[in-house]
């Protein structure tokens, strides 16, 4: 079965920078669009970032563009989300998802919590 | 900035149908892009129910149904039991950002 699995959480001040990361497996990694999604406390899910199945191409929020950067290494199945510049309202709950198709999202993790705050 | 709207709340009896609506614009909805539901209990990872406007995903019990007309869609539990007490988000795509998929506010959906 599908395993999304989020790591690499934590505390941080703003302005630093931290890495997030997901270990997949139950499917072929190389096929699929990947994706982050976010949820802040008591709000509903926004989404960040997607790279495509071979990586060569990536799209951001205008929230985190500039300041986020996505990757995958389709060798380890692995997805990561690099976050620099973060802010209070960067803190959130960061989802790890699969990409369906082009559109949408067939397998969510359990999220990793990020949050910033000084 | 949320493009897609959604009742914060919604709330029907075990046995009832309830409706969730999912209203958009000109530049998703109406644009002729896809609608999805996502299923979300606090604590879980979310889960997809209904992907393009009305197919149900793997093990989704059809008491759930999804339909799109214009720049809404909707989302229809019948049947209500209490396992159905959950979030639910739908999503689309914009062409009017920069940006790709957007999600709905959310629909907390109490089973009374």
């Amino acid at each position: 079965q599908v395993q999304l699995v989020e790591s690499g959480g934590g505390v941080v001040q703003p302005g630093t920078s931290l890495r997030v990361s997901c270990a997949t497996s139950g499917f072929i990694f190389s096929h699929y669009a990947m994706h982050w999604v976010r949820q802040a406390p008591g709000k509903g899910l926004e989404w960040v970032a997607e790279i495509i199945y071979d990586g060569s191409e990536t799209t951001y929020a205008e929230s985190v563009k500039g300041r986020f950067i996505v990757s995958r290494d389709n060798s380890k199945n692995t997805l990561d989300l690099e976050m620099n510049s973060l802010r209070p309202e960067d803190t959130a709950l960061y989802y790890c998802a699969k990409g369906r198709d082009g559109f949408s999202i067939d397998y969510w993790g359990q999220g990793t919590l990020v949050t910033v705050s000084s | 900035q949320t493009v897609l709207t959604q009742p914060p709340s919604v709330s029907g009896a075990p046995g009832q149908r309830v409706t969730i609506p999912c209203t958009g614009s000109r530049s998703n909805i109406g644009a002729g892009y896809d609608v999805h539901w996502y299923q979300h209990i606090p604590g879980a990872a979310p889960k997809l129910i209904i992907y393009i406007n009305k197919n149900r995903a793997s093990g989704v019990p059809d008491r759930f149904s999804g339909s799109k007309s214009g720049a809404s869609a909707s989302l229809a539990i019948s049947g209500l039991q209490a396992e159905d007490e959950a979030y639910y988000y739908c999503q689309s795509f914009d062409r009017s950002l920069s940006g790709f998929m957007i999600f709905g506010g959310g629909t907390k959906l109490t089973v009374l």
